[in-house]
């Protein structure tokens, strides 16, 4: 079975850095891209970027380029979404998801998300 | 402001067909055949229903169909069923540069 598994809940200040997780099985992890999703609490679907993990070739929604930092460990299967110093704007669930190298755009199937709370 | 426009609502009563429409530009929806359609229920991650435009994955009622006239795409489900009402969002595949993918802003389906 396909399947990605997030790291769990987390709950910080602002200013704080993270790194959460999402890790792949079932499937050659090098031979699909990873994205991440953002979800605000009660909104819709944000693209954020996603990462080649063969090569770690990354690129960034400009809603989003230089506040996160995607990477990849190809050797443990795993993606990471990274923050320096969050902010209270940062609180929202966040999925990771498989997608096509051809670059078609479908995620499937998508990790069960992280849900991150930036508060003081 | 979503790339891609969605109505808010839709709502039918079992049994009945609706369709969700999904309106871009020739960068996106109309320069592309790669339209996807998502369900999510509360508190869930999203799930792929339609890929390309037209296809199902596997595992996926053959009640969900997709289909793309000019700029605008769109989702219909026959034979409504309760299990049916939740949130879809429609995306496509982007030429202006990044975002590589961008998402519509969400329908809510009601089933009455």
């Amino acid at each position: 079975e396909v399947q990605l598994v997030q790291s769990g809940a987390e709950v910080k200040k602002p200013g704080e850095s993270l790194r959460i997780s999402c890790k792949g099985s079932g499937y050659s992890f090098t031979s699909y891209w990873i994205s991440w999703v953002r979800q605000m609490p009660g909104k819709g679907l944000e693209w954020m970027g996603r990462i080649d993990p063969s090569d770690s070739y990354t690129n960034y929604s400009p809603s989003f380029q230089g506040h996160v930092t995607i990477s990849a460990d190809k050797s443990i299967s795993t993606a990471y979404l990274q923050w320096s110093s969050l902010k209270a704007s940062d609180t929202a669930m966040y999925y990771c998801a498989r997608s096509s190298s051809t670059g078609s755009g479908w995620f499937d199937p998508w990790g069960q998300g992280t849900l991150v709370t930036v508060s003081s | 402001q979503s790339a891609l426009t969605q109505p808010a609502s839709v709502s039918g009563s079992p049994g009945q067909s609706i369709t969700i429409s999904c309106t871009g530009t020739s960068s996106d929806v109309g320069g592309y055949n790669y339209v996807s359609w998502y369900q999510q229920h509360p508190g869930k991650a999203p799930k792929l229903m339609i890929y390309d435009v037209s296809n199902r994955p596997s595992g996926v009622s053959n009640r969900f169909s997709g289909s793309k006239s000019g700029n605008t795409a769109s989702l219909t489900i026959s034979g409504l069923q309760a299990e049916d009402e939740a949130d879809y969002y429609c995306s496509s595949y982007t030429s202006s540069s990044t975002p590589y993918v961008v998402f519509g802003g969400g329908t809510k389906l009601t089933v009455l």
